[in-house]
This record gives structure tokens, sequence and C-alpha cells, in this order.
């Protein structure tokens, strides 16, 4: 597809489980980046990769977070022993290059609800 | 304070009117800075990117930047119902990552 692709869109989930969230970003992106949105809250970064590295994991908000690249494109994020804060909507995004004057895209991201 | 503030509004104005979104930022983010909108339950979608001082202009839209103020603005011209939405700043701080501000809840009124 044309746009920045993630699924599942919504994924609804018992507290202690572990959640897998997929990202396909737009062709040719070197970049891609992790956010969350929280209700009420702005979006916060979480982790960015260029190519199959992730130099920057420094909005990670815990070790249960992690995320990984493979072939340059797609990424899982992935969130074990999943909490009640963590829901929230995780949106991905991918840009041309990781270099700073380079506009992010943003998928329609996935709604994850914690019960 | 905040690396980016915005007014969280909301701002309403009449149809056919000029909204004026505002934002500023502290001296960590001073690079780039793009502007998004986000209908509710949607992902933001990116309307301009400005990185130097002035105007850019874009259809209805104009990105105001002033460095030395530190602030960067939204003019959208003869505004719209469909225009009703929340209006993101963000600024990149010459890394990698968007730090983004709360955003400004606009309502354009027929």
């Amino acid at each position: 597809g044309a746009g920045v692709s993630q699924s599942p869109s919504n994924k609804v989930t018992e507290k202690g489980k572990d959640v897998e969230l997929r990202c396909d970003p737009i062709s040719g992106h070197t970049a891609l980046y992790w956010y969350r949105q929280s209700l009420g809250q702005g979006l916060e970064f979480l982790i960015y990769f260029q190519g199959n590295s992730a130099p920057d994991k420094s909005g990670l908000p815990s070790d249960r977070f992690s995320a990984e690249r493979t072939g340059g494109s797609v990424s899982t994020l992935t969130i074990q022993r999943t909490q009640q804060e963590d829901s929230a909507v995780y949106l991905c995004a991918s840009s041309f290059s990781d270099r700073a004057n380079q506009p992010q895209h943003f998928g329609d991201g996935t709604r994850l609800s914690i019960l | 304070q905040k690396e980016v503030e915005q007014n969280s509004g909301p701002l309403s104005v009449p149809e056919g009117a000029i909204a004026s979104l505002n934002c500023t930022y502290s001296d960590r983010v001073s690079q780039s800075f793009f502007w998004y909108r986000q209908y509710s339950g949607k992902s933001p979608e990116l309307i301009m990117s400005i990185y130097s001082n002035g105007d850019k202009e874009d259809g209805r839209f104009t990105a105001q930047l002033n460095k030395a103020s530190q602030y960067v603005s939204l003019l959208i011209r003869d505004s719209q119902p469909s225009d009703s939405a929340t209006y993101l700043c963000a600024a990149n701080d010459g890394g990698n990552k968007l730090v983004f501000g709360a955003g400004t809840i606009l309502r354009v009124k027929s």
C-alpha cells in the first residue's frame, strides 16, 4: 500500500498477557518510529529505527517493552506482561531518511486496551 | 517548562474566518517544525513543515516561524467546518524524534 500500515487496528487483552504490534512502513522509507498516545496525553516517543538498528530507545517506558525491525522494513513492538497503564493508541511513523528535516508519516495506529 | 507548548483550546472561529494556531518551544528543540492535523479517532496527518524563519504558504495554510521569539504558528484562511480537528505542533530536536505539543482543538462553526 501507499501508506504506513499497522496491525491489528484494535487489540483487547487481559492484564499480564504479551502483545505484538506490527508496522509496515512506506516503501523506500528507511527510518521508522514508534509513538504512544494515551487518553488526554500528547504523543510520546518510544523508539526509532534506521534500517534494522535502533539508535534511540530512550522512550521505552520499561523493560517490558521491546521492538525489532527486520529486512529494513516491517517492525514489531512487543509488550510483555501487559499492565492497565499500557492502554493507549500505539502509532507507527516512517520517513524517507532519519535526517531531522524529513517529515514523518503516520499509520492509523493500534488501539490497545488492557482489561 | 514543556519543550513544545500549545494552548489546548478549543479555538472557535466562524466559517470563512482565519484560524490562528500558535506554538512555543524551548531551546532544546529548535531545528525543524511540523504541523499535524488529527481528527478524532484518527492518526495525525502532516499539513506543513517549516525550517527557516519567515512564512511558508501551501493553499489555505501558512506556517510562520520566528526563531528569535521561539514560536511557530499556523494560519488557516477561509476556515471550513471540515477543518475542525486537533492541530498538533511538533519539533525535532536535531536528532530524530519529534516532540509534540498537547494539541489545540479547532472548531469551525457554520
